[in-house]
């Protein structure tokens, strides 16, 4: 059973739609992402919380928002999306020990697969 | 720039041949940490390797190893005796701090029985 929980797994909403993705982990990690993973393309990092605080947030469109309440949980809400935002989102947590410690590896979810009609 | 290269896109091989994945990368920082992930078809990427950059020991594990080289910045991943089970997407990963991981855009393996 993976550590990292993601729903729903596949997801079909139009373009004018407000959904929303889960992802919950159970390893005590500190620090949760949302990948965007397409064909043909390197797995794209969209949001990352440390300790629920947001680090980094690679210029990713204003319809995509991130949420996170506490350590074991990431929601990504969806808003007006576009077809060519069709994909596979992973969740993916770490124990991350900063700039002077050890990098930890990434844990992933199953993904959740988005189809904008 | 960090940047991850897998140059092979897709592979096929009969089971029980060998088979190396190769990843190069790129990078100006002296510490640094290399990963490889495997993504079966259910779509989770399961960690299989990390190695930091002053640790230059190939490993083993059962019928995978890892060939590091600082010197050509590569980081292969060979598989022994493949099996149909292996059968994947393989990534490989650069990163240098807690929460910046850099991925190559993978390496899709088919063993045919």
């Amino acid at each position: 059973e993976t550590g990292v929980t993601q729903t729903p797994r596949h997801l079909v909403m139009g373009m004018t739609n407000k959904k929303s993705l889960k992802c919950e982990q159970h390893l005590g990690h500190n620090a949760m992402y949302w990948y965007k993973q397409s064909a043909k393309k390197p797995l794209e990092l969209m949001f990352v919380y440390s300790l629920e605080e947001r680090v980094e947030n690679n210029s990713v469109p204003s319809r995509f928002s991130p949420e996170c309440p506490n350590s074991s949980h990431l929601f990504l809400h969806l808003h007006t999306l576009q077809p060519e935002d069709s994909a596979l989102y992973l969740c993916a947590s770490s124990q991350d020990q900063g700039v002077f410690g050890t990098v930890g590896e990434l844990f992933f979810g199953e993904g959740s697969r988005l189809t904008v009609l | 720039a960090q940047k991850v290269t897998q140059a092979q896109t897709e592979i096929s091989v009969v089971e029980k041949e060998d088979v190396t994945l190769d990843c190069v990368y790129e990078t100006r920082d002296t510490t640094y940490y290399l990963f490889w992930y495997k993504q079966p078809p259910s779509g989770e990427l399961v960690f299989l390797i990390r190695r930091n950059s002053f640790d230059e020991q190939n490993e083993i594990s059962g019928r995978y190893s890892w060939n590091f080289q600082k010197s050509t910045s590569s980081f292969n991943f060979t598989i022994t005796a493949s099996q149909v089970v292996d059968s994947a997407v393989y990534f490989c990963a650069l990163s240098q701090t807690g929460n910046q991981f850099y991925f190559g855009t993978g390496t899709s393996l088919t063993v045919i029985p």
